[in-house]
């Protein structure tokens, strides 16, 4: 059965420098989505993606984050200066076209920030 | 805006013993419900929406729109249903966000 796969399980950073998580979505879906949780928190919808650009995107999701899908397989979420609060873990999402389809979720990232 | 609550961060129950996670919403429009489930080191896994109105793995969910809930129940409870349960909610009609409530940790005992 196809799965949403995201690398690496685990990326630990320093304060202030980008990180890039990666995702590779199921291959026939056309939505893509980024949930984060934080350690003991809800998980929170950060941004949908669809037709190459941004179809809905939370408050959290403020410049330091950008999304793009840079070939055909990969959908990528960019944190361009890291702060110790983005620590949590990142899940991406994909699902079909049809209104009713489910999100299928990767594994996660789990994101330390020191 | 949306809202899921979970009121129960924790639920112990033993083996054979009904369950129920409780599951309610706010939201103004029409929604569609869903329960996520995650087991120990594997990924969030959709459980069951209320619009296909089935039961998976013996649990059921209806949707309650007088009193906006969304309860998740099971009569016999198993030890493989120990797991992380999540309630979330979407708009209705499109692939819109899922906003989840906090979860409900499910232990149960042999």
């Amino acid at each position: 059965e196809p799965e949403v796969t995201q690398t690496p399980s685990h990326q630990v950073t320093q304060m202030g420098q980008e990180v890039i998580l990666r995702c590779v979505p199921i291959s026939n879906h056309l939505y893509f989505y980024w949930y984060r949780q934080i350690l003991g928190q809800k998980v929170e919808f950060l941004v949908s993606f669809y037709n190459n650009e941004i179809s809905e995107k939370s408050e959290i999701f403020d410049d330091q984050f950008s999304v793009e899908r840079p070939d055909g397989s990969n959908f990528t979420l960019k944190i361009r200066s890291t702060k110790l609060e983005d620590s949590a873990m990142y899940f991406c999402a994909s699902s079909g076209l049809a209104a009713y389809n489910e999100q299928f979720f990767g594994p996660g990232t789990r994101l330390t920030v020191l | 805006a949306q809202r899921v609550t979970q009121p129960e961060k924790l639920l112990s129950v033993f083996k054979g013993a009904p369950v129920e996670l409780k599951c309610n919403y706010s939201y103004s429009g029409s929604p569609e419900l869903f329960w996520y489930v995650q087991y120990s080191r594997q990924r969030l896994q959709l459980l069951l929406r209320h619009i296909s109105r089935e039961s998976i793995k013996g649990f059921t969910a209806d949707l309650n729109k007088g009193e906006t809930s969304f309860h998740l129940k099971k009569p016999f409870a198993q030890e493989e249903d120990s797991a992380m349960y999540y309630c979330a909610l979407k708009r209705g009609g499109s692939n819109y966000k899922l906003t989840f409530g906090k979860g409900t940790l499910l232990t149960v005992n042999p």
